[in-house]
């Protein structure tokens, strides 16, 4: 079946950095985009940005520019978001989130139709 | 802060219908299609509910619709049971940009 596995939960102090992975199952990688949404404690979902994987290019929202970075492996059908600098704010969990999308004719739809289930990210000295 | 506004709570009884809405700029809610909402139940993963703004992806419930007047999105959840106590996002993308945005999420308590 179609799914998304993340990688495990992570303790880094502020100022390291920190890679999160996703590897898709259950269908062609290339075939949807992947995004990234943040959940801080407590706090509501925040859209980070999306990857097309089939050309690797990001697509960032405005408050995940400079230390945050969207990649691909396709070889082995994972994405990849990595922070730097990391604050104590940055503790949060991560899902990355497949993007549907269907074009037929004039019409067209898309919505994230698969999530991950997170992982958990803990910045404290 | 969120393009997309949504009320903080909602409540109600079991077997009672509420409504949740999500209003945005022109640009947004009102003018694209790929509004969906997301149901976030407690130490869980979001789960798509409604995509296109009135469309049910296989397996969710019937209990949940979805429609839109204007730059206003509304999901209905009629029958409401216990288990539908959860966080609700309505999301959308805006083609200007490229991005995706959500709202700032409304949390239903069953009463």
């Amino acid at each position: 079946q179609v799914q998304l596995v993340q990688s495990g939960s992570e303790l880094k102090t502020p100022g390291a950095s920190v890679k999160v992975s996703c590897k898709a199952s259950g269908y062609s990688f290339t075939t949807y985009a992947m995004n990234w949404v943040r959940q801080a404690p407590g706090q509501g979902l925040e859209w980070m940005g999306w990857i097309n994987t089939k050309t690797g290019k990001p697509t960032y929202a405005q408050d995940f520019t400079g230390r945050f970075v969207l990649s691909l492996d396709s070889s082995v059908s994972t994405a990849y978001l990595q922070i730097s600098s990391l604050k104590a704010e940055d503790t949060a969990v991560y899902y990355c989130a497949r993007t549907f999308f269907q074009a037929s004719g004039s019409s067209s739809t898309s919505y994230m139709d698969v999530w991950g289930k997170g992982a958990t990210v803990t910045v404290s000295s | 802060q969120s393009a997309l506004t949504q009320p903080a709570s909602v409540s109600g009884s079991p077997g009672q219908s509420i409504t949740i809405s999500c209003t945005g700029p022109n640009s947004d809610v009102g003018g694209y299609k790929f509004l969906s909402w997301h149901q976030q139940q407690p130490g869980k993963a979001p789960k798509v509910i409604i995509y296109d703004v009135s469309n049910r992806p296989s397996g969710v419930s019937n209990r949940f619709s979805g429609s839109r007047s204007g730059n206003t999105a509304s999901l209905t959840i009629s029958g409401l049971q216990a288990e539908d106590e959860a966080d609700y996002y309505c999301s959308s993308y805006t083609s200007t940009s490229s991005t995706w945005v959500f709202g700032g999420g409304t949390k239903l308590t069953v009463l």
